[in-house]
Order: C-alpha cells, then structure tokens, then sequence
C-alpha cells in the first residue's frame, strides 16, 4: 500500500538543527522528495534522494535514507526564522511521477 | 526559467458557474500534474497528462474537466462545483511521466465555492 507517516510539529530555537522525520511503505519508490510550504504559497522542492543513496547533502540540507526501515529524514542546520513552514516528505511508488505525500511536519522557529 | 505559473492567483464562483483554472511552464516539460489540497492537508492527485494525453484520472468528479492544449498549458474547467470542492489546486510540472525526477509547483489558484 501506499501511506507516508510523518511528525505534525516540531519546534526549534534559531541557530540550532532541526531532524524531521518520514516512514513510507512503498519499496518501489525509485525517488523520496522534501518539499517546502510557506502559508498560502505553492510546493517548492528543496531536495530529493534516490533510493540506491543513503545520504545527499545540499547546502545546509542533509537527507539521509534508510532504506531497509524505509525511514528518511530531513537535517536542516543552523535553522532560521525563514525556514518556518510546513515540510512534506513524499514518494513517488512504481512509476509514473505520481506523488504520495505524508501529512506534513510544521516547522516553527523561535528566537 | 523554472517556473509554473497558474492564473487566476484567488477564484470565487457559485455552483452554477463555469470557470477556468490555467497552468503554464516554458521548460519544455512534456508531463503536467493538477493537484487538490484541502485546508491543513497535503496535496492529492487529481491528473496526470503525459505529452498532452491524459495518462491518469484518480477517479475525479466530471465536475472538473482537464485539457491539454499544448505542451506548455495545463487547463482545469469547473462546472457545477460543490461546497466541499473550495481548496488549493496546484499545477506542477516534471522532464517526463517516467519515475524520479524533479516535479515543479506553481504557486497555486486559491478557489472558493460559494
């Protein structure tokens, strides 16, 4: 089946690293994806991981994959007041770009 | 350019009116995606056309009608809309309708349905 989990909050204080975590139950997914929503805006694609890597780094963003627990988590360091928002973690099963997104973790940022 | 752009930005429509969503890229991707997201909730597929061929229909009302003109726009026709179908509805787009790859997002019409 398809079914992506994740945490519906987390709250950080400025400067430190957030870790947001993902499960999914598809194996056949080839790509994971993190997305990005800031309130009343579209989805915009902050990174993703293909399924035969265990970790990508981009900038302050770290993914790391865990493929045999189907765990994927997103480390965002040094955070700032702008990375407030809501990160969705999603797979893409068997083909066809057809994205399946958890619930999606809010992020908020205090000083 | 890397980027999606849908008009109008904010829609609000009667159950009996006829309206339009439209969705527009210049990256020469040939696979198009709407998407509907509900309030606090992620987005769900709605349809996939894959070189201006509808390639998936996850069982959405007739009430909405996609068509692909050309490869660059992406159009939504909505007729006889509920209540219940007031939501964010995103247009993205991606290289192919293979697996993997990068999916863009436009920023999304924001449609209520009185």
């Amino acid at each position: 089946g398809e079914d992506v989990e994740q945490s519906l909050f987390l709250s950080v204080r400025e400067g430190d690293s957030s870790v947001i975590n993902c499960t999914y139950t598809d194996s056949s997914s080839t790509y994971l994806y993190w997305y990005k929503q800031e309130p009343g805006a579209g989805l915009q694609l902050l990174t993703y991981i293909f399924s035969n890597m265990d970790m990508k780094q981009d900038q302050r963003l770290t993914v790391l994959l865990n493929k045999k627990d189907k765990h994927l988590s997103l480390r965002i360091a040094d955070t700032q007041t702008g990375d407030s928002a809501i990160y969705f973690c999603a797979e893409s099963p068997g083909g066809y770009n057809k994205l399946i997104f958890g619930a999606g973790t809010r992020l908020a940022v205090h000083p | 350019d890397t980027e999606v752009t849908q008009t109008p930005k904010h829609l609000v429509m009667g159950m009996t009116n006829k309206k339009s969503l439209k969705c527009e890229q210049h990256m020469g991707h040939r696979a198009m995606y709407w998407y509907k997201q509900k309030a606090k909730k992620p987005p769900e597929l709605m349809f996939v056309y894959s070189y201006e061929k509808l390639s998936i229909n996850e069982s959405v009302p007739s009430r909405f009608s996609p068509e692909c003109p050309n490869s660059s726009l992406l159009n939504l026709h909505l007729h006889a809309l509920q209540p219940e179908d007031s939501a964010l509805y995103l247009c993205a787009s991606s290289l192919n309708q293979g697996q993997g790859g990068e999916q863009f997002f436009g920023p999304g019409t924001r449609l209520t349905v009185l």
